[in-house]
């Protein structure tokens, strides 16, 4: 079984600062982790995924993240926050390997960004 | 690519109501998910699919809710009777299997309101 737990459901920071969104999973299995982002009305969007290559993972939009499997952590980072940037965050994970695997997301992170 | 396509957007409909929502995956896709989004219980999974086959309907809240995919480029969601309690987005998403990292791709979604 696996599980994700976003800290903190709402994240303020300034435009220009840096934006940090945690995220930790339990996993019974090796992990594949994802982060995906919602824009007000929108589906979610995929912004990076973690699937055992390279443990810090680039994404779109100058996000990244880094899996850390000592912390069971895979917290989502930008150096420099956007206006555009406001949105809910989605941290997810599923098991590594072949068959049926649910994708477990967590119950979210809004970011707002502040002028 | 056209992306995940669902219909309606939006569905405002009374109580004890039929109510259908479609689906159609992106193209070569052969996995489908319907999710459930509300403020309080977050994204829930309801049912997935694997080369239209019903692989894992555990979401499912009651025999109230049924889906079926009668081809791979379709799927429906049906409510009935409706409550105001299924009021929420649902979310269709479609996936490869063939792609290890389980990545979905995520529609626009159809915000139900049942008065």
């Amino acid at each position: 079984a696996q599980s994700v737990t976003q800290l903190g459901s709402h994240v303020s920071v300034s435009e220009g600062a840096l934006v940090l969104l945690r995220c930790n999973y339990s996993s019974s299995v090796p992990p594949y982790l994802f982060w995906y982002v919602q824009y007000p009305n929108q589906g979610l969007q995929l912004l990076l995924k973690y699937t055992s290559a390279a443990t810090l993972v680039k994404g779109i939009n100058g996000f990244e993240a880094e899996f850390k499997k000592s912390e069971t952590s895979f917290h989502l980072t930008k150096p420099s926050a956007h206006m555009s940037d406001a949105a809910e965050y989605f941290c997810a994970v599923t098991g590594a390997g072949g068959g049926y695997q649910k994708v477990t997301f967590g119950i979210g992170t809004k970011l707002q960004v502040i002028p | 690519d056209a992306g995940v396509i669902q219909s309606p957007r939006h569905e405002v409909t009374e109580m004890g109501q039929e109510v259908t929502l479609r689906c159609k995956p992106i193209s070569g896709h052969n996995s489908l998910f319907w999710y459930r989004q509300t403020m309080m219980r977050g994204l829930e999974l309801l049912i997935y699919f694997n080369n239209n086959v019903p692989i894992d309907d555990s979401g499912m809240p009651e025999d109230r809710f049924s889906a079926k995919m009668p081809n791979a480029s379709f799927s429906t969601l049906k409510i009935q009777p409706s409550e105001p309690r299924d009021s929420a987005v649902y979310f269709c998403a479609s996936s490869s299997t063939d792609r290890a990292s389980y990545e979905q791709y995520f529609g626009p979604g159809t915000r139900l309101t049942v008065t």
